[in-house]
C-alpha cells in the first residue's frame, strides 16, 4: 500500500508558467487537503475537497485551483506561477468516517518559481 | 484571530526527558494534534488529544487542558532519532487544523 503519492518531486518554475502538482491516495479516504509550508511560519491550508466532487478554498487559496474528479486524486493548479508560490506543497488525506479524522501526508514536492 | 504558539528550538541530551509545549486561541476546539516532521520529509502522526488529561504511547506522551488552551508533548529516554520538527494542531470550529510553527527538536549525545 502506497498511501500518498505527490509528484513532481521538486520543480523549478519559471514565472508565469501553468503547473499542476499530482496527489493520489489509495486509502480509500473521503477528505483530501492542500497545504504549503514555508520556514517559520506553520502549515497553511490551500484548499481541501471532503468528498468526491466538492471543493473549499483555505487559508490562502488565491492563484491556486483543485478539482476532486474521484476519491483518489485531488491535483493543485497554479495557473500562473509567481515567485512568492516558491514553497514545499503538502497533499494530505483523512477518513471523515468519525473518530480522530487524522490527516495522513504525502512526501511533498518542492517547488522553486524564479 | 487564531493562533498556536511553540517554542521555536529546543536542545535535550540522548537519554533525557524532554516537554514541548503549546498554547492555542482557536474558534472552537475540535481536537488537538502532534505531528512529527524529520527535516525533508513528510509530517507524520504522534497523537491526538480532544479530552483534558495524559494520553500515553510508548516513550510519547501528550497532555490537554482545554480550560487553559494547553497542550504538551512529553518525550522520554530521547534518542538521537528524535532529532525532528514537533507541529502542534488544533482543530477549530469549521473543522479544520491550525497548525504551530514547530519545535524544532535538538538531541545531543
Amino acid at each position: 500500500i502506497a498511501g500518498i503519492t505527490q509528484a513532481p518531486t521538486s520543480q523549478i518554475l519559471a514565472a508565469g508558467r501553468r503547473m499542476t502538482l499530482r496527489c493520489t491516495q489509495d486509502m480509500r479516504h473521503n477528505a483530501m487537503y492542500w497545504y504549503r509550508q514555508d520556514l517559520g511560519l506553520g502549515l497553511r491550508l490551500i484548499h481541501y475537497s471532503n468528498t468526491a466532487g466538492t471543493t473549499g478554498k483555505g487559508e490562502v487559496p488565491d492563484g491556486y485551483s483543485v478539482s476532486r474528479a474521484n476519491t483518489d486524486d485531488f491535483p493543485l493548479t497554479l495557473a500562473s506561477a509567481v515567485p512568492s508560490q516558491t514553497s514545499v506543497y503538502f497533499c494530505a488525506s483523512s477518513d471523515l468516517s468519525g473518530g480522530a479524522d487524522t490527516q495522513y501526508f504525502g512526501p511533498g514536492t518542492r517547488l522553486t518559481v524564479l | 484571530g487564531q493562533n498556536i504558539d511553540q517554542p521555536t528550538e529546543m536542545t535535550a541530551t540522548e537519554g533525557a526527558i524532554v516537554q514541548i509545549n503549546c498554547t492555542y486561541q482557536t474558534s472552537g476546539f475540535n481536537g488537538l494534534f502532534w505531528y512529527q516532521q524529520h527535516a525533508g520529509e513528510a509530517p507524520t502522526f504522534l497523537s491526538y488529544n480532544v479530552l483534558d488529561g495524559l494520553e500515553e504511547k510508548g516513550r510519547f506522551s501528550s497532555f490537554l487542558s482545554r480550560s487553559k488552551g494547553y497542550s504538551y508533548l512529553l518525550l522520554k529516554e530521547l534518542q538521537m532519532k528524535d532529532s525532528a520538527s514537533y507541529l502542534c494542531a488544533v482543530r477549530d470550529s469549521n473543522y479544520q487544523l491550525i497548525w504551530g510553527a514547530g519545535t524544532k527538536l535538538i538531541i545531543k549525545p
